[in-house]
Formats: C-alpha cells, structure tokens, sequence
C-alpha cells in the first residue's frame, strides 16, 4: 500500500518570503502522479500542482514549484513571494497511474500554513 | 467549471439514526469518491465507484455503505449513526481513466453525530 507523509504539521512565514513544504512518499509502483491540494478555511479542496513521476522535469504554477526527488521518494512544494491568501492546510497525495479505471488519492496528513503580516 | 455539490455544509444526527450523505456532480464524471477528512490523519478513502451501481472499498469502509443509481450523483450511507462517525466528509469526482488525474472536490459535509 502506498503511504505519504508530511512531516511538518505547522509552517509560518512571513509576507513576501519564501516557504517550502516537504512530502515524502512510499510506492512499489513505478508510474504514479503526485498533487499537492491546498484547503483554505471555506474547506474546498484546490489543486495546486501535478507532477507526473515519468517527467524529469519539476512542475512550476506561478509562484509554486515542486523539487521532486524519485529516487528519494520526495516531493516538496516551494512557495515564493507568499501571499495573505496562500494561509490554508496543504496537502500532498499520491495516486497510481493505471491502464484505465479509478483510483482513489493517498493523502498526507496535511501541512497548515501561516503567513505572517 | 466542474461542480461537485454537496447537499448540505452542516449536519447534526442523533446516535443510531440512518444518515444519507449526497453528492452531484454535473461534468460527466465516471468516478466519485467519498472521502472522511479528521484533524491530524489528513483525507481517508471510504469508498469510491467508477460506474453507475459499482462500487469499491478504500481504507476505511466500516459503518458505511454508498449507492450510485445515476451516473451525477454517489450518495454515502450510514446505516446506523456513532458518534466516531462526527468528522469532515469531502466528495471528490474524476474522469475516467489514466491520463486524466484530476479530482474534484465539493465543499464538505461536517457531521457531528449526539
């Protein structure tokens, strides 16, 4: 079974700084997808960047980037120049890449994230 | 946009009672999802289902059961309420299929069960 960890529970950062939130994963599987999700306090979930794990290359979205590390099973999210509005609990998951079907998101337990004025 | 609804924010149930949890989507998704969201544990699949009347477990099936009678809408079913079961429940929906990863979400069901 796939898990995924977030070692940090709570992050704080200042305005305008830069934060980044770490993710670690297990897998047997070699083809997969990572997310990172954000949940602010109106409780709806918002995808904030994918990565697929064939790709080499990290994902960027604005001011989010990952540091995606296969071989170490990691993949943590850098926020730049954060903003008031990126306050919410982050959460990282992990799904599988099948031939077809469903499958349902392993999730972390969740980074809350403070921004500081 | 993709609009995943849920029927209500808020739900206060008494222990013992019959609870439906309902969820619309209104994309076309083949696959929902019904997740239990709890401080500290992050999001925990309960059951999912990629078909109309199909249905899978996730990790945490016990206590509850699901219903998909139309292909829009995937109903969660607690047959008889505890109060372990007062948490967070997010719907989530995808389509089907490897190359679409996407899920989305509704806006969350709080349960408290007295």
């Amino acid at each position: 079974a796939q898990t995924v960890t977030q070692s940090q529970p709570e992050m704080s950062v200042q305005e305008a700084e830069t934060v980044t939130l770490s993710c670690t994963y297990d897998t047997s599987e070699s083809d997969y997808y990572l997310f990172w999700y954000k949940q602010p306090p109106s409780r709806q979930m918002i995808l904030v960047i994918r990565q697929e794990a064939y790709k080499q290359q990290n994902a960027t979205e604005n001011r989010f980037s990952v540091n995606f590390q296969k071989a170490a099973k990691s993949f943590s999210l850098k926020i730049s120049d954060s903003q008031l509005g990126d306050a919410a609990m982050y959460f990282c998951a992990y799904r599988r890449r099948t031939g077809g079907g469903a499958d349902g998101l392993t999730f972390g337990k969740g980074t809350h994230l403070i921004i500081q004025p | 946009d993709v609009k995943v609804t849920q029927s209500s924010r808020y739900l206060v149930k008494r222990t013992g009672e019959k609870v439906f949890l309902e969820c619309v989507q209104d994309m076309d998704h083949e696959n929902m999802f019904w997740y239990r969201q709890d401080p500290g544990l992050g999001l925990r699949l309960i059951y999912f289902s990629y078909d109309v009347k199909m249905k899978e477990k996730g990790d945490i099936p016990e206590g509850y059961s699901v219903s998909r009678e139309k292909k829009e809408r995937f109903s969660l079913i607690l047959e008889s309420a505890s109060t372990n079961q007062t948490s967070m429940y997010l719907c989530a929906s995808s389509l089907w299929g490897a190359l679409n990863t996407e899920a989305f979400f509704g806006q969350g069901t709080r349960l408290t069960v007295v």
